[in-house]
């Protein structure tokens, strides 16, 4: 069971716009930033956005971060076939230190 | 162009205590948050912890009684150490560089590619 809780499984067609939500609580989320990492199917991580909604040189712009209270999205727009993979939301928690969603499966129909 | 390669045994037994080396090219480990993760068959990412440049460590509560992070300055690199494994520990383990921005909010921005370790006698 994973601290921060995300939906497993999304998927959307190519060109469409599909949104990533990750819940957390008052001691992760709500008093700490959150980053999103992307791992493609046998790859390491790759760090996606971070700081809520910043993204490190190299990321397109179709992926953009946002968070309210203790919940935080992940939003892809124009959704291409390398965008397949696992999406984790990740934040530091209070008393956990750092701690990671579950992740969610996107699949690009 | 930042790099970090993992390196160490792929196979330990249980109870010994499991070591990993994380070589660091194009960046000196005089700086940064210095982290380790793993990730289960088939499951999610878990964080192990980090260890900033002064030596200073944060690590996961869970893991804490067991894992020890260090820094080598002279060979750019840092290690892993965690004892009494069992099954459960079975997993890819990654290193990566952590920063911390002007707000103090921490991320992960390189990481290596992983190694598999796999604890069984």
């Amino acid at each position: 069971q994973s601290v921060l809780t995300q939906t497993p499984s999304t998927s959307g067609a190519p060109g469409q716009r599909v949104t990533i939500s990750c819940s957390g609580s008052r001691s992760n989320i709500g008093r700490n930033t959150v980053n999103w990492y992307q791992q493609l199917p046998g790859m390491a991580p790759k760090l996606l956005i971070y700081s809520n909604n910043q993204r490190p040189s190299g990321v397109p712009d179709r992926f953009s971060g946002s968070k309210s209270g203790t919940s935080a999205s992940l939003a892809i727009s124009g959704l291409q076939s390398e965008d397949e993979a696992v999406y984790y939301c990740a934040s530091w928690d209070d008393v956990l230190k750092e701690v990671f969603g579950g992740g969610t499966r996107l699949t690009v129909l | 162009q930042v790099q970090l390669q993992e390196s160490g045994p792929g196979l330990v037994k249980p109870s010994e205590t499991l070591s990993l080396i994380c070589s660091v090219s194009g960046d000196s480990i005089s700086g940064s948050y210095w982290s380790w993760i793993r990730q289960p068959p088939g499951k999610g990412l878990e964080w192990i912890g980090y260890m900033y440049y002064s030596g200073s460590t944060t690590l996961n509560p869970s893991l804490r009684s067991r894992v020890t992070i260090s820094l080598d300055m002279s060979k750019n690199q840092f290690s892993l150490n965690l004892s009494s494994v069992t099954a459960a520990d079975t997993a890819v383990y990654y290193c990566a560089r952590g920063n911390m921005n002007r707000l103090s909010a921490y991320y992960m921005d390189v990481w290596g590619k992983g190694t598999t370790v796999t604890v069984s006698s």
